[in-house]
């Protein structure tokens, strides 16, 4: 079945890049998500981007896609510690379009 | 415009116990998914309704039920509660029928099976 791998944690400095990477397995995802949880609350859609596209920009955010690869990865410029939460990747396919999600990465913000 | 609503939010329960959840979803939107939350094992789909009807399910047993009414609110049930229930349940709605399928998610029913 679908797989979608991230890693657990990444933590970084206030102001740097963010960098959280992702890869999955099914070669039919026509959609690709980032969603980010922060402590007691739901799961937030940050941006999506279609299997077509390589590189989709949204302020602060980018993500890129390599389809080849079957890699996604989300950048977040200028990090600030409002931005410490759970991030996941999540890629949906034809048919029913439900999302699979990633296990989620920590992103830990230092002042 | 409202949020995905879900109540309760905390809820503690014993072993054998059955338990229901509920989830009122965005206005307007029609489809609802459910989602067991853990630490374990991470986001795992439950099951998807759109106009009364399942539509999609996950890998669940029956124990694991829900139902959406007319007005697309959404309950779900489990039966014969064992610990390993123990998790946060999320609901989700979304206003379209497939294709981009952006859902909104509620904040969760904790679920703690004792």
């Amino acid at each position: 079945g679908e797989d979608v791998e991230q890693s657990l944690f990444l933590s970084v400095r206030e102001g740097d890049s963010s960098v959280i990477n992702c890869t999955y397995t099914d070669s039919s995802s026509t959609y690709l998500y980032w969603y980010k949880q922060e402590p007691g609350a739901g799961l937030q859609l940050l941006t999506y981007i279609f299997s077509n596209m390589d590189m989709k920009q949204d302020q602060r955010l980018t993500v890129l896609l390599n389809k080849k690869d079957k890699h996604l990865s989300l950048r977040i410029a200028d990090t600030q510690t409002g931005d410490s939460a759970i991030y996941f990747c999540a890629e949906a396919s034809g048919g029913s379009y439900i999302p699979t999600f990633g296990r989620g990465t920590s992103l830990i913000v230092h002042p | 415009k409202a949020g995905v609503t879900q109540t309760p939010r905390y809820l503690i329960k014993t072993r054998g116990q059955q338990v229901t959840l509920s989830c009122s979803p965005i206005s307007g939107h029609r489809s609802v998914s459910w989602y067991q939350q853990t630490p374990g094992q991470g986001l795992q789909f439950l099951f998807e309704y759109f106009s009364e009807t399942q539509r999609n399910k996950g890998n669940f047993p029956g124990r694991f039920s829900g139902r959406q009414f007319s007005n697309s609110r959404s309950e779900m049930n489990v039966s014969t509660l064992e610990l390993g229930d123990s998790a946060l349940y999320l609901c989700a709605s979304s206003p379209t029928t497939g294709e981009i399928n952006i859902q909104y998610f509620g904040a969760g029913t904790r679920l703690s099976v004792l």
